[in-house]
């Protein structure tokens, strides 16, 4: 079985500081890992992935993530916020089943100016 | 390129009522989903279908069903809906790059 645990509800940071939305995880096999942003009333849209290769993977809107094997952790990190950054963020990882992820519950970003 | 289009943006619909949500892609992609949100679950994966003409459960299959008739049509059946199926209905496609892309979503509320 799989799963994804993403431990804090909100996340609150000012803006221009950096930000972190931290994500683990256990899956069998090598882990496919995934975080995308929900804006309000609107789908999930992808942010990043990494599949293999370096441990740190940079994405859309100057979102990077590093991959901790060791911890079995995928948390999300921008070295400095912005207010649009104010989202619900979900990561998510696919194991063994081809194209199946499964999804955290989400983590609910603000950033204040 | 419009992506994914799901229709009806949202519906509100007597318990007992068979429902059909629609889902159509213009990607050319094999694999597609449908899956629920509620608060504090976050996704949660109904049925799936890695091509056309085929179909599978996912985490919460049950009083649901699904077609894959051809490549850009997943439509996802409630076959007499139950209040506990009120939720955010989003359907989804995966690329080539393994990512998956999303449609707007269906708010459907039972009575």
């Amino acid at each position: 079985a799989q799963s994804v645990a993403q431990p804090e509800d909100q996340v609150n940071v000012a803006e221009g500081n950096p930000l972190t939305v931290k994500c683990t995880y256990s899956v069998s096999g090598n882990p496919y890992l995934f975080w995308y942003v929900q804006y309000p009333n609107r789908g999930l849209q992808f942010l990043l992935k990494y599949i293999t290769g370096d441990n740190l993977v940079k994405g859309s809107y100057g979102f990077e993530a590093e991959f901790n094997k060791s911890q079995t952790s995928f948390h999300l990190k921008k070295p400095s916020a912005l207010v649009s950054d104010s989202a619900l963020y979900f990561c998510a990882v696919r194991g063994s089943s081809w194209g199946k992820l499964q999804f955290g519950a989400g983590t609910q970003v603000v950033v204040t100016p | 390129i419009a992506g994914i289009t799901q229709a009806p943006t949202s519906q509100i619909l007597a318990a007992g009522r068979r429902m059909t949500l629609r889902c159509t892609q213009d990607m050319r992609h094999n694999a597609m989903y449908w899956y629920r949100q509620d608060l504090g679950l976050g996704l949660r994966l109904i049925h799936y279908s890695n091509t056309a003409g085929t179909t599978g459960k996912g985490e919460v299959p049950d009083g649901y069903s699904v077609s894959r008739a051809n490549t850009d049509d997943f439509p996802l059946t409630l076959a007499s809906a139950v209040p506990s199926q009120t939720s955010v209905y989003f359907c989804a496609s995966r690329g080539t790059g393994d990512e998956q892309f999303f449609g707007p979503g269906t708010r459907l509320t039972v009575l």
